[in-house]
């Protein structure tokens, strides 16, 4: 099977342009998770779902953020508007619900905001 | 606040010796820990995990240790090799917390020849 698939690889983008990251976890995975990798804070839980429902967003940065999951084998995280300081890797990671805590993840999107 | 704390941004280690990575965590609340691999352009994975019932597991040359008391994890690697050359992150997560995990800042190895 296919692993987690996230898309652009890259993006580079103007300051106040809107960005939009997508991922397709694995397939029959409840749970997918969004995290923006800085190397001051590693790894950042933004926001995950559980069966297309958002279950915590306390991570999200700031109201310019947002994510959808509109199915079980697609979301997307928006920034509206960008900023240079959201420059970061964006890792998707899904897991199934069984057992604890091990997440498969994306190779990540690397945003650069000039 | 950062509840899981790599101090060593980075560690070098010849090949053949062991490579020990530290990993400590604030929230007591922590009962299973997990060590992910990341190369470069790729996304982590799955290493080695422990539950906080136990202060031990090993998976080949890899061997996790818990010390509850101290609230610090130990990723020992040995023999080192090459291929081991990657930045390792270290996460935390609690019983019915649904999977969150919490990582660390993570530790760049680089093993030399």
């Amino acid at each position: 099977d296919a692993g987690v698939i996230q898309s652009p690889r890259h993006e580079v983008t103007e300051m106040g342009q809107e960005v939009t990251l997508r991922c397709k976890p694995i397939s029959g995975h409840d749970y997918l998770f969004w995290y923006r990798q800085t190397m001051m804070r590693g790894l950042e839980l933004l926001i995950y779902f559980n069966n297309n429902v958002p279950i915590d967003d306390s991570g999200m940065p700031e109201d310019r953020f947002s994510a959808k999951m509109p199915n079980a084998s697609f979301s997307t995280l928006k920034i509206q508007p960008s900023e240079p300081r959201d420059s970061a890797v964006y890792f998707c990671a899904s897991t199934p619900t069984s057992g604890v805590s091990r997440q498969y993840f994306g190779p990540g999107t690397r945003l650069t905001v000039t | 606040d950062q509840q899981v704390k790599q101090n060593s941004p980075s560690l070098s280690v010849q090949e053949g010796r062991i490579s020990i990575l530290n990993c400590d965590y604030t929230n007591s609340m922590f009962d299973y820990f997990l060590w992910y691999k990341k190369y470069p352009a790729e996304g982590p994975t799955f290493l080695i995990s422990i539950s906080s019932i136990k202060d031990k597991n090993e998976d080949g040359r890899f061997t996790v240790f818990l010390n509850k008391s101290a609230k610090h994890l130990s990723l020992h690697i040995v023999p080192s090799q090459p291929g081991d050359s990657a930045v390792y992150f270290c996460a935390a997560s609690r019983t019915g917390t649904a999977s969150k995990l919490t990582f660390g800042t993570g530790t760049r190895l680089q093993v030399t020849l």
